[in-house]
């Protein structure tokens, strides 16, 4: 089955800088990639999600860049602010079905 | 709107034991989702179901039963409670694909949080 692999698990960065997490994966045929956001004490919310034929998607100050040859995506913050801490999670789908496969979460601290 | 409600949001239960935990969703949604979620390993699917009266496993299935009676309605079960089931459950449910509709978003509740002594 498909394996996804993210780091780093914590990441603590000051407010204004910013922050990148990564994510591998091991099946070719995935085909979507969605960044999901977790508040303490909340369930996972979807910040943003990018598709197999696109290479890079932007909202705001959070942007995902795919390298499907590689194999790995990575979520970018940008002008950190506090609101910002929380757990995030890259996940993946494959061809298949609607199932997500989870990386294991990275843990960002934003100190002011 | 409510979204994805889950109940009960904390519980406490001995070895053993049995228990039901509940999830509903007001979105008209095809496809619900049970998730496990525990420190370092992310979200790891138990079971799932595509619609009213079908269910399939997930990942981790072993221990835990499910039913889907009606479309708003995802019910995960466990018959026989052990520590190795203490964690945090996540309900989620999303639309089905469409031809030209795209992948659809899981939304997810706020989870319960499940002790086993």
């Amino acid at each position: 089955g498909e394996n996804v692999e993210q780091h780093p698990s914590t990441l603590s960065v000051q407010e204004g800088d910013s922050a990148v997490i990564k994510c591998t994966y091991s099946d070719s045929a995935s085909n979507y990639f969605p960044w999901y956001k977790q508040e303490l004490g909340k369930g996972p919310q979807l910040i943003i999600d990018i598709r197999s034929n696109v290479g890079e998607k932007k909202d705001q100050r959070i942007a995902v860049t795919l390298n499907k040859t590689a194999k790995h995506f990575s979520l970018h913050i940008t002008e950190t602010q506090p609101e910002d801490s929380a757990v995030y999670f890259c996940a993946t789908k494959g061809a298949a079905g609607n199932k997500l496969t989870f990386g294991g979460g990275t843990r960002v601290l934003v100190k002011p | 709107n409510a979204g994805v409600t889950q109940t009960p949001k904390f519980r406490v239960l001995k070895t053993g034991q049995s228990m039901t935990l509940l999830c509903a969703q007001d979105m008209n949604h095809e496809y619900m989702y049970w998730y496990r979620q525990d420190p370092g390993m992310g979200l790891r699917l138990i079971h799932y179901s595509v619609g009213e009266g079908t269910t399939a496993k997930g990942e981790v299935p072993d221990g835990y039963n499910v039913s889907r009676l009606k479309k708003q309605n995802f019910l995960l079960g466990l018959e026989s409670a052990a520590p190795s089931q203490t964690s945090v459950y996540f309900c989620a449910s999303s639309y089905s694909r469409a031809p030209g509709q795209g992948l659809q978003p899981q939304h997810f509740g706020d989870g319960t949080r499940l002790s086993i002594l």
